[in-house]
């Protein structure tokens, strides 16, 4: 099956500082990327979704100002927690969307804890 | 690590019609999500169970969580054009709810 990769796979910041993760598909391009987060015992949220070149749309409650998501190619997307504090503590996932198909997939998710 | 099965891999129906998806898990599932995905869409939530033996129902879509905590299984009645989509069940594999992983969908169609 298709690839993804996230890195980091976990990071611990202190507050105040940004942190970027980044969402590679490794065999195939991406032309949709829909970022997740996921609280502990709680269902992942879909957070923004965006669109190789364009801008993303964000889902409601969600500030664009304070994660932003960089889709600049079909095989790179980037999501950057600005200003970050131990709220935004959360489990991220990136999912590539294959155009084309109707297949989804996901990243290995990245484990953010900011102290 | 944890993975997860589902079955069947596509299903096709007529409006009308029961169907089940099965999604079995390696391991004992501390948390059993199941998701909706209309093509290029997000992941719309569906249910989440976690204890064992735990059924719930939303409209016409029941998923019931074994005793064992390996299996669950989402029922639709009277299946509508409405509920296509791929079906995925997602879990996480530890008691503090993290470590998402899926199971790789099931394709529906229903037809009219």
């Amino acid at each position: 099956g298709a690839v993804v990769s996230q890195h980091p796979s976990w990071v611990i910041c202190k507050s105040g500082t940004s942190v970027k993760i980044e969402c590679r598909s490794l065999d195939f391009q991406a032309t949709t990327m829909f970022w997740y987060r996921q609280f502990p015992k709680q269902s992942l949220m879909l957070m923004a979704t965006s669109n190789e070149g364009s801008k993303a749309t964000y889902e409601q409650g969600v500030e664009k100002d304070k994660f932003l998501i960089n889709h600049a190619s079909l095989t790179l997307s980037t999501l950057t927690v600005t200003s970050a504090h131990p709220e935004d503590s959360s489990f991220y996932i990136c999912a590539p969307w294959r155009g084309g198909t109707d297949t989804q997939y996901f990243g290995p998710g990245t484990r953010l804890t900011v102290l | 690590s944890q993975e997860l099965e589902q079955s069947p891999q596509s299903l096709i129906v007529q409006e009308g019609k029961n169907l089940t998806i099965n999604c079995t898990s390696s391991k004992t599932l501390y948390g059993l999500y199941w998701y909706k995905q209309k093509y290029g869409e997000g992941l719309i939530f569906l249910m989440m169970l976690q204890k064992g033996g735990e059924e719930k129902s939303h409209e016409k879509i029941t998923a019931k969580l074994d005793e064992k905590k390996q299996q669950s299984s989402l029922h639709i009645t009277a299946s509508q054009p409405s509920h296509a989509g791929i079906y995925l069940c997602g879990a996480t594999d530890d008691n503090y709810g993290q470590n998402f992983v899926f199971g790789p969908g099931t394709r529906l169609s229903v037809l009219p």
